[in-house]
């Protein structure tokens, strides 16, 4: 069982370059999130999706667009990066349904924008 | 804006020690909280979800208690173990799906043998 899937693990960007970071899951969540990990700081939601289609901004969105077309599917576009961007970018998922809504994390994307 | 704080940012405890990891929060109107363990490197890894309407979860050497009214939870871990060693994270979410979590900035725990 997979889980949350995110690729890639590691990558080195030229600032202003662009890139897009993919998130897969397998276990049929609606909910779907992207966060950014910095020291100090602690984690911080980028955005969001409730489903299919549907999307919306989290605290730090700006620099950062997403779709979702399909149910397992979340990527992150950096559409110019930043040295600001450098960070540890998590993708997580959660289900919408009755029972548990824990969510679920994949194991991080570490960027560094030089 | 929900603020989550976690005390002690960072301690060390020797082997078979219980472990108390304490977190607060500035807005009760949760619907649940959830622990996580990162290890160096690594992802999240969820240990305990505890649901706004419920007072602790329980699994293996870990519990997790939640006062709610009072903005806090408390994780404990029995006996710790040298595999312990970890930074643990305590978030709140707001709404129902979990898909919009505000954490803390995690305790750093290391167990010494």
């Amino acid at each position: 069982n997979a889980g949350v899937t995110q690729t890639p693990k590691f990558q080195v960007l030229k600032t202003g370059q662009s890139m897009t970071l993919q998130c897969a899951q397998d276990m049929n969540h609606e909910y779907m999130s992207w966060y950014r990990q910095d020291p100090g700081m602690g984690l911080r939601l980028i955005h969001y999706s409730v489903g299919a289609g549907i999307t919306d901004q989290g605290e730090v969105p700006n620099g950062y667009n997403v779709s979702r077309s399909t149910t397992e599917d979340f990527p992150l576009r950096l559409l110019s990066a930043a040295p600001s961007q450098t960070s540890v970018y998590f993708c997580a998922s959660s289900y919408s349904g009755t029972g548990t809504t824990e969510a679920f994390f994949g194991q991080g994307t570490r960027l560094t924008v030089v | 804006k929900q603020e989550v704080t976690q005390i002690p940012a960072a301690l060390s405890v020797p082997e078979g020690e219980n472990l108390v990891l304490n977190c607060s929060f500035t807005d009760s109107a949760i619907y649940n909280l959830q622990w996580f363990r990162q290890d160096p490197g690594k992802g999240l890894t969820s240990l305990l979800l505890i649901q706004s309407s419920q007072r602790e979860q329980t699994s293996g050497r870990l519990n997790a208690s939640l006062d709610k009214s009072s903005g806090r939870s408390t994780l404990y871990i029995a006996a710790s173990q040298p595999g312990d060693s970890a930074t643990y994270l305590c978030a709140v979410s707001p709404y129902y799906g979990n898909n919009r979590l505000a954490f803390g900035k995690g305790n750093q725990v290391v167990v010494i043998p």
